[in-house]
């Protein structure tokens, strides 16, 4: 079954360093999102991104992070300056189609000291 | 906020019992869905049930939708330790290119 690669899946960083997190979404899906997740609670939305752009983001999604599709089948997440609060555990996410269910990477643990 | 809100926030039963978790959510949507997640995995969908259907049904799974009281229910019959699990409902709000989750319940089946 096609599934949704996420990498690394752990990152450790310094305060103030950039960070990408690396996704391969399922090859037919034309949306990908991503999510966050701290301690084992709720499940917050970042940002989506349909046809090259970004459709919507939360408050959480400010200056500091941006999205990218470079190639067609990365689909990434980079933070520009790390906080301490960005700890979390990140998920990429992917659907076929608007309204539809959401495929979910493994996640990838940022933890920022 | 559309944001879900599950009840109970944990729930423990013996295995073969039913468990039934609630969500609650504030505004229109088009569909709702129900997702678990395994501890410190991704989230895996279960089913997915539309605003214009009252019921669904997927093996073990019965989701129900409310529109008018803004609340969905997940029964899962005959439980096993393997479902030990958090379970999520996410709403999906209209126009917008989102899914909203909710807190969260934390299932534990005793075998």
């Amino acid at each position: 079954e096609p599934e949704v690669t996420q990498t690394p899946s752990h990152q450790v960083t310094q305060m103030g360093q950039e960070v990408i997190l690396r996704c391969v979404p399922i090859s037919n899906h034309l949306y990908f999102y991503w999510y966050r997740q701290i301690l084992g609670q709720k499940v917050e939305f970042l940002v989506s991104f349909y046809n090259n752009e970004i459709s919507e983001k939360s408050e959480i999604f400010d200056d500091q992070f941006s999205v990218e599709r470079p190639d067609g089948s990365n689909f990434t997440l980079k933070i520009r300056s790390t906080k301490l609060e960005d700890s979390a555990m990140y998920f990429c996410a992917s659907s076929e189609r608007q309204e539809g269910k959401l495929f979910f990477g493994s996640g990838t643990q940022l933890s920022v000291l | 906020s559309q944001q879900g809100e599950e009840d109970p926030q944990a729930l423990s039963i013996q295995e073969g019992e039913n468990a039934t978790m609630n969500c609650s959510y504030k505004t229109s949507i088009n569909n709702l869905q129900w997702y678990r997640q395994n501890s410190g995995r991704g989230l895996v969908h279960l089913i997915l049930i539309r605003s214009n259907e009252r019921e669904k049904h997927s093996g073990r799974l019965r989701v129900t939708l409310d529109t008018s009281k803004k609340s969905s229910s997940l029964l899962i019959t005959a439980s096993r330790a393997a479902d030990t699990a958090s379970y999520f409902c996410a709403v999906d709000g209209g126009a917008t290119n989102k899914l909203i989750f909710g807190t969260g319940t934390l299932l534990a089946v005793q075998p």
